[in-house]
């Protein structure tokens, strides 16, 4: 089992550029969830998928932050435009269903510069 | 809403010595709680659960006690290493819901 896998790693951009990060779940878990980590709010939820459908996006800091999942097994977290205060670690997290074990991806680490 | 409440660290512990880590939770019924780990520079892992009370979780040494009567679900290792060193989350998780609530972490540095 490979895990949940994350792209980038690492990434140092400018503020004002697109940033676009991307999660591949563990086969089978319908449930995803990107999460934000920062010193300041710790471990923050941005926003819930289940079966590839969002459900709840009230994490989602404002309206330069979006995220797809067109399919079972691709996710987008998408920052346009880029702010400084955005650098964070962005974890993408899964599970099988409502209620069972999460399972994190390495994260994503930003810097916006 | 549910919350999960978390010892402060940083803790700084010789190699072989006790470590607890308090986790006290609050939430409407009772959640399933979780020890999660994270590594520098890594991303988190799970350690350890239980899913009921009185249930015990435990890997890798570390031991964790769902206690009902406390709200309590306190880390505990008996000897730690200079490899536990790392950040500790305690989590909880609501019946039916899909939402971890986490502790702010405890940050745990072993020496030598």
């Amino acid at each position: 089992d490979a895990g949940v896998i994350q792209s980038p790693r690492h990434e140092v951009t400018e503020m004002g550029q697109e940033v676009t990060l991307r999660c591949k779940p563990i086969s089978g878990h319908n449930s995803l969830f990107w999460y934000r980590q920062t010193m300041m709010r710790g471990l923050e939820l941005l926003i819930y998928f289940n079966n590839n459908v969002p459900i709840d996006d009230s994490g989602m800091p404002e309206d330069r932050f979006s995220a797809k999942m067109p399919n079972a097994s691709f996710s987008t977290l998408k920052i346009q435009p880029s702010e400084p205060r955005d650098s964070a670690v962005y974890f993408c997290a899964g599970s099988q269903a409502v209620g069972n074990t999460i399972y994190f991806g390495e994260g994503s680490w930003l810097t916006v510069v | 809403g549910d919350s999960v409440t978390q010892m402060e660290g940083p803790v700084t512990l010789s190699e072989e010595a006790f470590l607890t880590i308090n986790c006290t939770y609050t939430a409407t019924g009772y959640p399933s709680l979780f020890w999660y780990v994270q590594y520098p520079g890594e991303g988190l892992q799970l350690l350890l659960k239980a899913t009921k009370a009185d249930d015990k979780g435990s890997n890798k040494g570390f031991e964790a006690t769902y206690r009902k009567e406390t709200t309590s679900f306190h880390l505990e290792k008996g000897s730690v290493q200079v490899s536990d060193s790392a950040v500790y989350f305690c989590a909880g998780e609501g019946a039916g819901s899909y939402q971890l609530t986490f502790g702010k972490g405890t940050k745990l540095s072993v020496i030598p």
